[in-house]
């Protein structure tokens, strides 16, 4: 699977847009983009996914590069709700498993 | 709420004994994948069953095993506990395996071995 590489940490301010970027340089051509959140002790919860158009759902925008060696999770209006470690993943097509990474520790300050 | 759920939330046991952990999956879903979460690390793959059938394994010992039912509920048991098996062990459960299945997770069993 590709790597992917995350900053360790990150802070953004309530109400403004958050935005996460994700390095996947050797990604192939058939590998998707996930991302996952993981607010302190619970599951892991799905935020989005993409191939290689961006894409939008009510939690989040998936913005991938042309080349897609890179994305960016973009949070649009941060509540102190989305604090949480978001894990970027690349996942080969028919793969069974996510690989987690250390992700991105997020705190949404007020 | 992903509708998959987990039992216990949290059990403490002692080195040697083994243990069992439940997972009900969302209804309709075929493919339940099993974590491991270490304090302060992502969640690292243990196995994954289809249809009630091992559909893959990640780098874990044979004392880890599984069971899938008919009925979306699964169990995963580790025998000869070890102080590392200490953990967040995590189901997630997905349509089928394949890698367009979004996998939808559990709250989690916090695993304490002393």
């Amino acid at each position: 699977d590709a790597k992917t590489t995350q900053p360790t940490s990150m802070d953004c301010a309530e109400g403004r847009a958050a935005n996460l970027p994700c390095n996947h340089s050797t990604i192939s051509g058939n590998e998707y983009v996930y991302w996952y959140r993981q607010i302190h002790s619970q599951g892991p919860q799905y935020i989005i996914h993409g191939l290689k158009n961006n894409e939008t759902n009510e939690m989040a925008s998936l913005i991938i590069t042309e080349d897609r060696k890179s994305s960016t999770l973009i949070l649009p209006h941060a509540t102190l709700r989305d604090t949480a470690v978001y894990y970027c993943i690349v996942r080969v097509e028919n793969d069974y498993k996510l690989s987690f990474g250390a992700g991105t520790t997020v705190t949404v300050r007020a | 709420e992903t509708g998959v759920t987990q039992s216990p939330t949290h059990l403490i046991k002692t080195r040697g004994q083994q243990v069992t952990l439940r997972c009900s999956s969302q209804s309709g879903h075929n493919t339940v994948s099993w974590y491991q979460q270490a304090l302060g690390q992502g969640p690292q793959f243990i196995f994954q069953y289809y249809r009630e059938e091992e559909n893959g394994r990640g780098n874990f010992p044979p004392r880890f095993s599984g069971l899938q039912f008919p009925n979306y509920s699964s169990e995963l048991n580790v025998n000869a506990l070890e102080l590392d098996d200490s953990a967040l062990y995590l189901c997630a459960s997905s349509l089928d395996s394949q890698s367009t299945d979004t996998q939808y997770f559990g709250p989690g069993t916090r695993l304490t071995v002393l």
